[in-house]
């Protein structure tokens, strides 16, 4: 089956614009996680759709991120406008229910740098 | 969630066992013991969970204590290609959400020929 993919791979954008980062999770998961990771900083979770719903969006930092997952399928992630703090790799993973014995699919990342 | 605390790095000789410690003492019953690893440059990557026995799969064998203050996992017979961050996370299961994680700093394992 084909993994957790995430577009694009890298981005670099100057402070002010707009990012919009994707990810596909795997075929038939309903749940969808952000993450990222900032410079020197832990992995931290952002939200968590299950399906087109927003189950959990306790780690959003502001309303500069906006989160969509149309249809269920797969998602985006805006930032606007972004800002220096941004930067850093921003990770989607995927799972087929929310309990414990579905282990979390990650893709490889984004890695965004706001200048 | 209970936190977890992991030595910053660990060495092991290739072709042997890499045993990776993990303390969790503020556990609590319904909570969950997962590993995960990232090699550089790519996503985290499952390797193992358990509750309170001992598991083993293709990849790792985890150890959780009879108290579940700490695990071990072990990968016994490390390759170069296991070097890597190893992330220790505890998570309520059933019901919960499995995905809402914080990893910490983890261990870097690094294998050496």
């Amino acid at each position: 089956e084909a993994g957790v993919t995430q577009f694009p791979s890298h981005s670099v954008i100057e402070k002010g614009q707009t990012v919009t980062l994707r990810c596909d999770p795997i075929s038939g998961h309903d749940n969808l996680y952000w993450y990222r990771r900032v410079m020197g900083k832990e992995i931290k979770f952002l939200l968590h759709f299950v399906k087109e719903s927003k189950q959990d969006e306790s780690g959003m930092p502001n309303n500069r991120f906006l989160a969509e997952r149309t249809g269920g399928t797969y998602s985006t992630l805006k930032v606007q406008p972004a800002e220096l703090e941004d930067s850093g790799v921003y990770f989607c993973a995927s799972s087929h229910n929310r309990g414990h014995n579905s282990p979390l699919h990650f893709g490889n990342g984004t890695r965004l740098t706001v200048t | 969630d209970a936190k977890t605390t992991q030595p910053p790095s660990m060495d092991c000789a290739e072709g042997r066992a890499a045993n990776l410690p993990c303390n969790h003492s503020t556990i609590s019953g319904n909570e969950y013991v997962y590993w995960y690893r990232q090699i550089h440059s790519q996503g985290p990557q499952y390797i193992i969970h358990g509750l309170k026995n001992n598991e083993t799969n293709e990849m790792a064998s985890l150890i959780i204590t009879e108290d579940r203050k700490s695990s071990t996992l072990i990968l016994p017979h490390a390759t170069l290609r296991d070097t890597a961050v190893y992330y220790c996370i505890v998570r309520a299961g059933l019901n919960t959400n499995a995905g809402k994680s914080t990893f910490g700093d983890g261990t870097t394992l690094t294998v050496k020929p």
